[in-house]
Parts: structure tokens; sequence; C-alpha cells
């Protein structure tokens, strides 16, 4: 039974193309991640959302929206694709945000094609 | 800015090989994390270092965290194909809109060769 599952594993669209990835976590977890990861395999946190708060990252571009319909869900929705959108787009959760962040669990990524 | 530089970003060792990498900052953090990436998969923890000098063993793994809580090293000894990965070291930052959040350094990319 898959802790954090995401879907779908692999998107290829076109340039301008509005695509959705959602995210799910069965780990009863309150806080979720999407965190970005390019082709120098740098991972990047793109937002937090932490029982219905959401923490904006300053440097994510407002093409990119994340919605939470409930605590086990975090869909990240993108608008206007570009080709520098083009990534593995990784879902994940914590028991706790803070200075003691405890262990993310990961999804096993979305690898993002745009052409 | 919180950064945090890994090395080497490459490794590529026989294996029975023994290897360090490193993850060093300017910055004071709380705690640090090791997590290890497999191609295909999201990371998985390996280890959370909290106190400054602590050093934890995960089998053929030592983790170590700096005295002054600003840096950290894995050892591997006897190194096996198994090993191989990217190995990322993790941080949670205290600025701006980002307090709390794990950031990441850009990872050593280790292959163990048989």
């Amino acid at each position: 039974d898959t802790a954090v599952s995401q879907t779908p594993k692999y998107l290829v669209t076109q340039m301008g193309n509005d695509k959705s990835i959602k995210c799910e976590q069965n780990l009863g977890h309150d806080t979720m991640y999407w965190y970005k990861q390019d082709s120098k395999k740098f991972l990047k946190i793109m937002f937090s959302y932490n029982n219905k708060e959401l923490i904006i990252n300053e440097t994510v571009p407002n093409r990119f929206s994340p919605k939470s319909p409930d605590k086990a869900h975090l869909n990240l929705h993108i608008n206007s694709l570009e080709l520098g959108d083009s990534a593995v787009y990784f879902c994940a959760s914590s028991l706790q945000r803070g200075a003691r962040t405890g262990e993310l669990f990961f999804g096993e990524g979305s690898r993002l094609t745009v052409l | 800015t919180q950064l945090l530089e890994q090395s080497p970003q490459f490794l590529s060792i026989q294996e029975g090989e023994n290897l360090t990498v490193y993850c060093n900052s300017s910055s004071v953090f709380s705690s640090l994390q090791w997590y290890r990436q497999e191609p295909g998969e999201g990371p998985v923890l390996l280890v959370t270092v909290v106190t400054g000098g602590e050093v934890k063993k995960l089998k053929r793994l030592t983790f170590q965290f700096g005295d002054a809580r600003k840096d950290s090293s894995l050892h591997i000894t006897a190194a096996q194909p198994g090993d191989t990965g990217l190995y990322l070291c993790a941080a949670p930052v205290n600025y701006g809109g980002s307090q709390g959040n794990l950031i990441f350094g850009k990872g050593t990319k280790l292959s163990v060769k048989p």
C-alpha cells in the first residue's frame, strides 16, 4: 500500500497547455509539499501545505497553483506550460513542519516534459 | 540565503572501497538529514542528526554532524553495488516564507562497480 502516490508518473505536453498532477498520502500526516527536481537532480521546494495553511515559495511563478481539497491530498496545477517547466515533480508529506522537521516521505515523482 | 554544498558531485569506485561524502554550509542548522535516491524513485530518509558532534551508524554507513552544526559527512565502508544512488543532505531553513521547510543539497551521485 503506497504511502505517497502521485499521478501521472509521466506527462508529455505542448507549450502553453495547462496540466495537473495529483498527490495523495495515506500516512495521516498534516503537512504536504511539492518539490521540483531539475535535470541536474537539484531538489527545490515549491510549496508546503500545513493544515490548510499554504506557504508559498516566493521563487515559484504564479502559473503554479497548489490545491488541497483535504489534508490527504495536494494537487499541483500548472498554467501556460513553458519549456523550463520540464522536470520531475515530487510530492512529499511529513508528520510535522518546523525546526525539527521530521522525515519526508516522497512519492515516486511525475516526470513532466514540455515540447 | 542558506545553502547546502555537497562534495564530490560524482564518485565512481570499485566494490569494497571506502568513501566519504560531505555536506557543508555557512549556516547553523537545528538538524540535518541524509537521503538516498535511486533512479525513478523519490528520496528515502537514511538518518537524521540533531546534536553537534553526533555520530550515527547504519550498518556500513556512518553519519557525523559537525560540532558547530554547520556540516555533516557520510562515510561508507566496503561499498557495495547496492549503495549506488544519489545521496542528498537536507536541513530545515529558517527564513522568510519557507521557514521550517527542508532545503536540499545538490547531491553526490555514487556509482559502485562490481
